[in-house]
């Protein structure tokens, strides 16, 4: 069965510092993934999604990147963290027509 | 966790009783839907899909009807049990222009407490 790693499962950085997020999954081969942003009390946002190996799609502008390195890993990165980019960050795998599967997120505190 | 807010519409249902969850989506061209549910501090589970050639399915204690007609998703829950507390997001995806990525847009969810 498909799995889906995240790690950390919370961070605080300060503001200006850098971030990276690493997402892996197992259990699947080729799989599309994602990048989703939840602030509290709202839905899930779209920010990056990668059909391959070194290819990404970016859904909003913003302060944060995205990378898939390998097949299965798909990192989140920022060169400086503003107060805005406080939230939880979910990676999800699948693809149209089926429903997305979810790790567990990291929830992110920026200070 | 993350999916707690203060401005979540809260639905609270007794223990045993059906409870319906509603949902209004944006785009027309939708044509996938999605249930999900989400508790404190993890990820969202998924619970039941409906594609737009059908108006209604069921699963185990759980239906979604879909009226395109005036865009409205509703997940029922039957003999709700304290462990269906959590947050309900519902999620629309129209067809790719190209590929197999999805574009899933979630609304902005349901907080239900099941009281006993």
């Amino acid at each position: 069965s498909q799995t889906i790693h995240q790690w950390p499962a919370t961070l605080v950085q300060p503001v200006g510092s850098p971030l990276s997020l690493e997402c892996t999954v197992e259990g699947t081969s080729n799989p599309n993934l994602y990048w989703y942003r939840q602030a509290a009390g709202r839905g899930l946002q779209l920010l990056f999604y990668s059909v391959g190996i070194g290819q990404i799609s970016s859904e909003v502008p913003q302060n944060l990147s995205a990378s898939r390195p390998q097949d299965r890993q798909f990192i989140l990165s920022s060169k400086k963290l503003l107060l805005s980019d406080s939230g939880f960050y979910l990676c999800a795998l699948g693809r149209y027509n089926s429903p997305l599967h979810f790790g567990n997120g990291t929830r992110l505190t920026v200070t | 966790g993350e999916s707690v807010g203060l401005h979540l519409p809260t639905l609270s249902v007794q223990e045993g009783d059906n409870s319906i969850i509603n949902c209004a989506y944006s785009n027309s061209a939708s044509d996938y839907f999605i249930w999900y549910k989400q508790e404190s501090g993890k990820g969202p589970q998924f619970i039941i899909d409906i594609r737009s050639n059908m108006d209604k399915r069921q699963g185990q204690r759980v239906t979604v009807l879909l009226n395109k007609t005036v865009k409205h998703l509703s997940l029922q829950i039957a003999a709700t049990q304290p462990g269906d507390s959590a947050v309900y997001f519902c999620a629309e995806s129209p067809p790719p222009n190209t590929g197999t990525a999805s574009k899933l847009t979630f609304g902005t969810g349901t907080r239900l407490q099941v009281t006993l």
